[in-house]
């Protein structure tokens, strides 16, 4: 089953409001990436945040982790319309190995209304 | 400008037309993965690569073989595509264990 699972699987939002978007995962991990795809096109690295740190920031995006609850969250603040697209956090779990392998939760859609 | 590129982002083909997907790094990664998206069933790793010449599979590799003769280049190859790889296929490459993992932009194949 997939490692990660996220919550909620859609959102929808004014501009200008915060976003947040929960991750909730089932091993051990080294790490966990979120990431963005618009539409069905290309995913694009948003953040890492490893397991031995709580709090991640990059512009308006922050990251937190909670390996206790094996859980993350990843908040957007005042959000633009831009914004509007797929994320996914995907997690490095220590069982992985040398395989490189993400494990990805089916996602949280958020629609960024004008 | 470091990336990870793929050829074609497009494919239309037929059954059992064999076909090949490039894909490229220019960041001197050492592993690189190949990845499949479908809807209800999320990202799903087919095939990695922890250097040259050194491969293995992924979770879903039937159907599909690579290589790994050069550090930037990690080809995806369809020997007889069928209909059931029809999907969006991204490659990945990243510098070590635990490191940031750099998608290419997708490549859409519809098999017919």
């Amino acid at each position: 089953s997939q490692q990660g699972e996220e919550d909620p699987q859609a959102l929808s939002i004014q501009e200008g409001e915060n976003a947040t978007m929960n991750c909730s995962y089932k091993t051990s991990i080294n790490n966990l990436q979120w990431y963005r795809q618009n539409s069905g096109r290309g995913l694009v690295h948003l953040i890492l945040i490893r397991s031995n740190e709580r709090e991640k920031h990059s512009g308006r995006l922050r990251v937190t982790l909670d390996t206790s609850k094996k859980s993350s969250s990843l908040l957007i603040t005042a959000s633009r319309a831009a914004d509007t697209a797929s994320y996914f956090c995907a997690t490095d779990g220590k069982g992985s190995g040398n395989t490189g392998k993400l494990i990805f939760g089916q996602g949280t859609t958020l629609q960024v209304k004008p | 400008e470091a990336q990870v590129t793929q050829n074609p982002r497009y494919l239309i083909t037929v059954t059992g037309k064999k076909l090949t997907v490039t894909c490229s790094q220019n960041m001197n990664h050492e592993y690189m993965s190949w990845y499949r998206q479908d809807p209800g069933l999320g990202l799903r790793q087919i095939y990695y690569s922890m250097n040259v010449e050194v491969t293995d599979k992924g979770d879903v590799p039937e159907g599909y073989k690579v290589s790994r003769k050069e550090k930037r280049n990690f080809p995806l190859i369809l020997e007889s595509p069928s209909p059931n790889q029809t999907s969006l296929y991204f490659c990945a490459s990243r510098q070590g264990v635990g490191e940031t993992q750099y998608f290419g932009p997708g490549t859409r194949l519809l098999v017919l």
